[in-house]
């Protein structure tokens, strides 16, 4: 077990280009989240996934925000046309059964800059 | 709707004293109850959650927590602190579902 996954922990983009971030869940977890943190703040719930199917999002995932989980493995979450806002940590974590009640396994985070 | 406020943002103990940090929920249901300890540019651990049961629950590194339902608090404390503790610590809530309301968080700093 080699805990979750994220990958890069660092980007740096300007305005305007996309990025693309990667998340490798424990491999027996079968639910994967995805939240945000800005500075000084507490991490936010944007989405999550139980096995390949996409259940819930937040009204912060905006129309240029897309994660997917093909065959319920891995998950990417990308930004598109990236805005200085979306400068942020992006946590992703997982679970074997709702999190809500067991408690997420969070990965070490990919930290976004845009400049 | 669940919610979560941690009163103070930075608190600051002496090693070896106690370590109390303070957390009160707002949930329309029994709620799940979680602390978080986050250490620079690192993503979020574990420290100890309630479920049910036991209201005094014990976690990693010799934290405990209390769950008190007429206060609607959930205060995370330390007998002893250690230079290893200092970190942000952040309190979260769940109604049984499957996320996470987290707190503003409160940074621990240590003082030797």
């Amino acid at each position: 077990d080699t805990g979750v996954s994220q990958n890069p922990r660092h980007k740096i983009t300007k305005r305007g280009q996309n990025v693309t971030f990667r998340c490798d869940p424990i491999s027996e977890h079968n639910r994967l989240y995805w939240y945000r943190q800005t500075l000084g703040q507490g991490p936010e719930f944007l989405t999550y996934f139980q096995n390949e199917a996409q259940l819930e999002k937040s009204r912060l995932l905006s129309d240029r925000f897309s994660a997917e989980r093909p065959k319920g493995s891995f998950s990417t979450l990308e930004i598109q046309r990236t805005e200085q806002g979306d400068s942020a940590m992006y946590l992703c974590a997982s679970s074997q059964g709702q999190g809500g009640g067991y408690g997420y396994t969070f990965g070490s985070g990919t930290r976004l800059t845009v400049v | 709707a669940q919610s979560v406020t941690q009163l103070g943002s930075h608190v600051s103990v002496s090693e070896g004293a106690l370590v109390l940090l303070r957390c009160n929920y707002s949930s329309s249901v029994p709620p799940y109850l979680f602390w978080y300890v986050q250490y620079p540019n690192q993503g979020l651990q574990l420290l100890l959650k309630y479920t049910t049961g036991a209201t005094l629950v014990k976690g990693i590194n010799g934290f405990e927590a209390e769950f008190k339902k007429s206060e609607t608090s959930f205060h995370l404390t330390k007998p002893s602190a250690h230079m290893s503790d200092a970190a942000e610590y952040f309190c979260a809530v769940s109604e049984v579902k499957e996320k996470l309301t987290f707190g503003t968080g409160t940074r621990l700093t240590i003082i030797p």
